[in-house]
Protein backbone atom coordinates (compact mmCIF):
# COMPACT_ATOMS: atom_id res chain seq x y z
CA UNK A 1 0.00 0.00 0.00
CA UNK A 2 1.15 3.24 -0.97
CA UNK A 3 1.75 6.23 1.84
CA UNK A 4 -0.42 8.50 0.18
CA UNK A 5 -2.77 7.56 -2.65
CA UNK A 6 -4.31 9.69 -5.60
CA UNK A 7 -6.74 8.78 -8.66
CA UNK A 8 -4.32 9.83 -11.61
CA UNK A 9 -7.39 11.36 -13.66
CA UNK A 10 -7.54 12.68 -15.35
CA UNK A 11 -10.38 14.34 -14.16
CA UNK A 12 -12.64 16.44 -16.33
CA UNK A 13 -15.47 19.22 -15.03
CA UNK A 14 -17.11 21.77 -16.44
CA UNK A 15 -16.80 25.40 -15.91
CA UNK A 16 -18.36 26.02 -13.18
CA UNK A 17 -18.63 23.10 -11.73
CA UNK A 18 -17.43 21.57 -8.47
CA UNK A 19 -13.96 19.66 -8.57
CA UNK A 20 -13.88 16.85 -6.20
CA UNK A 21 -10.29 15.06 -5.75
CA UNK A 22 -9.52 12.77 -3.34
CA UNK A 23 -6.74 11.60 -1.04
CA UNK A 24 -6.23 8.46 1.53
CA UNK A 25 -3.44 8.07 3.37
CA UNK A 26 -1.74 4.82 5.63
CA UNK A 27 -0.24 6.66 8.70
CA UNK A 28 -3.13 6.69 11.33
CA UNK A 29 -0.98 9.48 13.01
CA UNK A 30 -0.27 11.84 10.78
CA UNK A 31 -0.58 15.34 12.18
CA UNK A 32 -0.62 17.90 8.96
CA UNK A 33 -1.95 17.60 5.44
CA UNK A 34 -1.60 19.66 2.52
CA UNK A 35 -2.98 20.44 -1.13
CA UNK A 36 -0.39 22.11 -4.02
CA UNK A 37 -1.21 23.04 -7.41
CA UNK A 38 0.82 22.00 -9.72
CA UNK A 39 1.24 23.62 -13.58
CA UNK A 40 3.08 21.76 -16.37
CA UNK A 41 6.43 22.67 -16.14
CA UNK A 42 6.18 24.83 -13.00
CA UNK A 43 6.87 24.23 -9.29
CA UNK A 44 4.17 23.13 -6.77
CA UNK A 45 2.61 25.72 -4.79
CA UNK A 46 0.58 25.10 -1.69
CA UNK A 47 -3.26 25.71 -1.86
CA UNK A 48 -4.67 24.61 1.02
CA UNK A 49 -3.68 23.02 4.57
CA UNK A 50 -5.34 21.06 6.84
CA UNK A 51 -4.82 20.19 10.46
CA UNK A 52 -8.28 19.55 12.33
CA UNK A 53 -11.18 16.36 11.01
CA UNK A 54 -13.60 18.75 9.24
CA UNK A 55 -13.94 21.25 6.63
CA UNK A 56 -11.48 24.22 6.14
CA UNK A 57 -12.74 27.01 3.41
CA UNK A 58 -10.68 29.69 1.90
CA UNK A 59 -12.44 31.12 -1.10
CA UNK A 60 -13.22 28.75 -3.56
CA UNK A 61 -11.89 26.07 -2.39
CA UNK A 62 -12.53 23.59 0.44
CA UNK A 63 -10.22 21.37 2.43
CA UNK A 64 -12.08 18.16 4.13
CA UNK A 65 -10.09 15.99 6.56
CA UNK A 66 -11.45 12.56 8.35
CA UNK A 67 -8.93 11.30 9.90
CA UNK A 68 -11.02 7.97 11.18
CA UNK A 69 -11.22 7.25 7.59
CA UNK A 70 -7.45 8.39 7.09
CA UNK A 71 -9.29 10.59 4.07
CA UNK A 72 -8.33 13.97 2.79
CA UNK A 73 -10.43 15.49 -0.05
CA UNK A 74 -10.42 18.92 -1.86
CA UNK A 75 -13.29 20.72 -3.33
CA UNK A 76 -12.81 23.73 -6.11
CA UNK A 77 -16.28 25.28 -6.14
CA UNK A 78 -16.95 27.68 -9.23
CA UNK A 79 -14.33 25.57 -10.90
CA UNK A 80 -12.23 27.77 -13.60
CA UNK A 81 -9.96 27.16 -16.62
CA UNK A 82 -7.59 28.72 -14.99
CA UNK A 83 -7.90 25.80 -12.04
CA UNK A 84 -6.80 22.95 -14.68
CA UNK A 85 -3.44 21.50 -13.32
CA UNK A 86 -2.31 18.51 -11.26
CA UNK A 87 -2.91 18.87 -7.38
CA UNK A 88 -0.74 16.86 -5.04
CA UNK A 89 -1.92 15.38 -1.57
CA UNK A 90 0.31 15.66 0.88
CA UNK A 91 0.69 13.97 4.17
CA UNK A 92 3.08 15.06 6.96
CA UNK A 93 3.58 11.50 8.99
CA UNK A 94 3.55 10.69 12.35
CA UNK A 95 6.90 9.28 12.91
CA UNK A 96 8.28 10.59 8.91
CA UNK A 97 10.91 12.93 11.10
CA UNK A 98 9.75 16.22 9.24
CA UNK A 99 9.49 14.33 5.88
CA UNK A 100 6.71 15.13 3.85
CA UNK A 101 5.51 12.48 1.48
CA UNK A 102 3.41 13.03 -1.66
CA UNK A 103 0.75 11.16 -3.57
CA UNK A 104 1.05 10.98 -7.23
CA UNK A 105 -1.13 13.80 -7.83
CA UNK A 106 -4.81 13.96 -10.02
CA UNK A 107 -4.98 16.38 -13.24
CA UNK A 108 -8.26 18.02 -13.23
CA UNK A 109 -9.61 19.61 -17.03
CA UNK A 110 -11.82 22.74 -16.43
CA UNK A 111 -13.63 22.74 -19.88
CA UNK A 112 -14.53 26.12 -20.83
CA UNK B 1 12.23 38.99 -2.07
CA UNK B 2 12.53 36.05 0.24
CA UNK B 3 12.67 33.06 -1.67
CA UNK B 4 14.30 29.45 -2.82
CA UNK B 5 16.63 30.06 -6.11
CA UNK B 6 17.21 26.91 -8.67
CA UNK B 7 19.85 26.91 -11.10
CA UNK B 8 20.67 26.02 -13.73
CA UNK B 9 16.59 25.72 -14.83
CA UNK B 10 17.80 23.47 -18.16
CA UNK B 11 20.71 20.79 -17.65
CA UNK B 12 21.49 18.01 -20.30
CA UNK B 13 24.73 16.14 -19.30
CA UNK B 14 26.33 13.44 -21.13
CA UNK B 15 25.95 9.65 -19.39
CA UNK B 16 28.79 9.29 -16.97
CA UNK B 17 29.28 12.55 -15.94
CA UNK B 18 28.43 13.83 -12.19
CA UNK B 19 26.35 17.30 -12.11
CA UNK B 20 25.80 19.62 -9.43
CA UNK B 21 22.42 21.58 -8.80
CA UNK B 22 22.45 24.56 -6.53
CA UNK B 23 19.68 25.79 -4.03
CA UNK B 24 19.96 29.00 -2.32
CA UNK B 25 17.38 30.20 0.09
CA UNK B 26 16.91 33.91 2.13
CA UNK B 27 13.75 32.33 4.13
CA UNK B 28 16.05 32.15 7.03
CA UNK B 29 15.17 28.18 7.04
CA UNK B 30 16.67 26.17 8.74
CA UNK B 31 15.23 22.71 7.13
CA UNK B 32 15.94 21.95 3.20
CA UNK B 33 14.87 19.23 1.13
CA UNK B 34 15.60 17.89 -2.24
CA UNK B 35 12.64 16.01 -4.19
CA UNK B 36 12.62 13.94 -7.76
CA UNK B 37 9.59 14.04 -10.05
CA UNK B 38 9.31 11.94 -12.77
CA UNK B 39 6.52 12.63 -15.44
CA UNK B 40 3.17 11.61 -14.40
CA UNK B 41 4.25 10.60 -10.86
CA UNK B 42 4.49 12.62 -7.33
CA UNK B 43 7.76 13.98 -5.13
CA UNK B 44 10.19 11.57 -4.27
CA UNK B 45 12.50 12.56 -1.52
CA UNK B 46 16.12 12.54 -2.41
CA UNK B 47 17.96 13.71 0.96
CA UNK B 48 17.14 16.41 3.51
CA UNK B 49 18.81 18.66 5.86
CA UNK B 50 17.61 19.71 9.66
CA UNK B 51 20.48 22.00 10.47
CA UNK B 52 24.11 23.25 9.37
CA UNK B 53 26.03 20.17 8.53
CA UNK B 54 23.74 17.66 9.16
CA UNK B 55 21.60 15.98 6.38
CA UNK B 56 19.72 12.50 6.08
CA UNK B 57 18.98 9.95 3.30
CA UNK B 58 15.41 10.20 1.72
CA UNK B 59 13.57 7.21 -0.14
CA UNK B 60 15.95 7.55 -3.14
CA UNK B 61 19.51 8.79 -1.93
CA UNK B 62 21.37 6.38 -4.21
CA UNK B 63 23.21 8.28 -6.79
CA UNK B 64 22.68 11.60 -5.13
CA UNK B 65 25.37 13.49 -2.98
CA UNK B 66 24.58 16.78 -0.80
CA UNK B 67 26.15 18.89 1.67
CA UNK B 68 25.07 21.85 3.80
CA UNK B 69 28.04 24.12 5.03
CA UNK B 70 25.72 27.30 5.11
CA UNK B 71 21.99 27.27 6.17
CA UNK B 72 21.66 29.72 2.98
CA UNK B 73 22.73 26.61 0.35
CA UNK B 74 21.80 22.79 -0.11
CA UNK B 75 23.36 22.01 -3.64
CA UNK B 76 22.67 18.48 -5.13
CA UNK B 77 25.27 16.22 -6.81
CA UNK B 78 23.79 13.66 -9.15
CA UNK B 79 26.59 11.27 -9.68
CA UNK B 80 27.55 9.04 -12.83
CA UNK B 81 26.08 6.44 -10.47
CA UNK B 82 22.43 7.18 -10.64
CA UNK B 83 20.76 4.85 -13.57
CA UNK B 84 18.33 7.13 -14.71
CA UNK B 85 19.15 10.76 -13.48
CA UNK B 86 16.28 12.24 -16.33
CA UNK B 87 14.25 14.23 -14.06
CA UNK B 88 12.82 17.37 -12.63
CA UNK B 89 14.72 18.32 -9.45
CA UNK B 90 12.59 20.34 -7.01
CA UNK B 91 14.65 22.34 -3.81
CA UNK B 92 12.50 22.75 -0.93
CA UNK B 93 12.62 24.51 2.49
CA UNK B 94 10.15 24.63 5.93
CA UNK B 95 10.10 27.70 8.43
CA UNK B 96 12.12 27.47 11.60
CA UNK B 97 10.13 26.15 14.25
CA UNK B 98 7.79 24.07 11.88
CA UNK B 99 9.31 21.08 10.95
CA UNK B 100 6.25 19.00 11.88
CA UNK B 101 3.65 20.79 10.61
CA UNK B 102 4.74 23.41 8.32
CA UNK B 103 4.62 23.70 4.48
CA UNK B 104 7.04 23.61 1.94
CA UNK B 105 8.70 26.20 0.26
CA UNK B 106 9.39 25.56 -3.12
CA UNK B 107 11.97 26.35 -5.87
CA UNK B 108 11.14 26.86 -9.72
CA UNK B 109 12.91 23.62 -10.12
CA UNK B 110 15.94 22.15 -12.74
CA UNK B 111 15.38 19.76 -14.85
CA UNK B 112 18.27 17.45 -16.03
CA UNK B 113 18.16 15.52 -19.32
CA UNK B 114 20.97 12.99 -19.65
CA UNK B 115 21.65 12.57 -22.94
Amino acid sequence: QKEVEQNSGPLSVPEGAIASLNCTYSDRGSQSFFWYRQYSGKSPELIMFIYSNGDKEDGRFTAQLNKASQYVSLLIRDSQPSDSATYLCAVKPYTGGFKTIFGAGTRLFVKA
Amino acid sequence: DGGITQSPKYLFRKEGQNVTLSCEQNLNHDAMYWYRQDPGQGLRLIYYSQIVNDFQKGDIAEGYSVSREKKESFPLTVTSAQKNPTAFYLCASIASGRLDTGELFFGEGSRLTVL
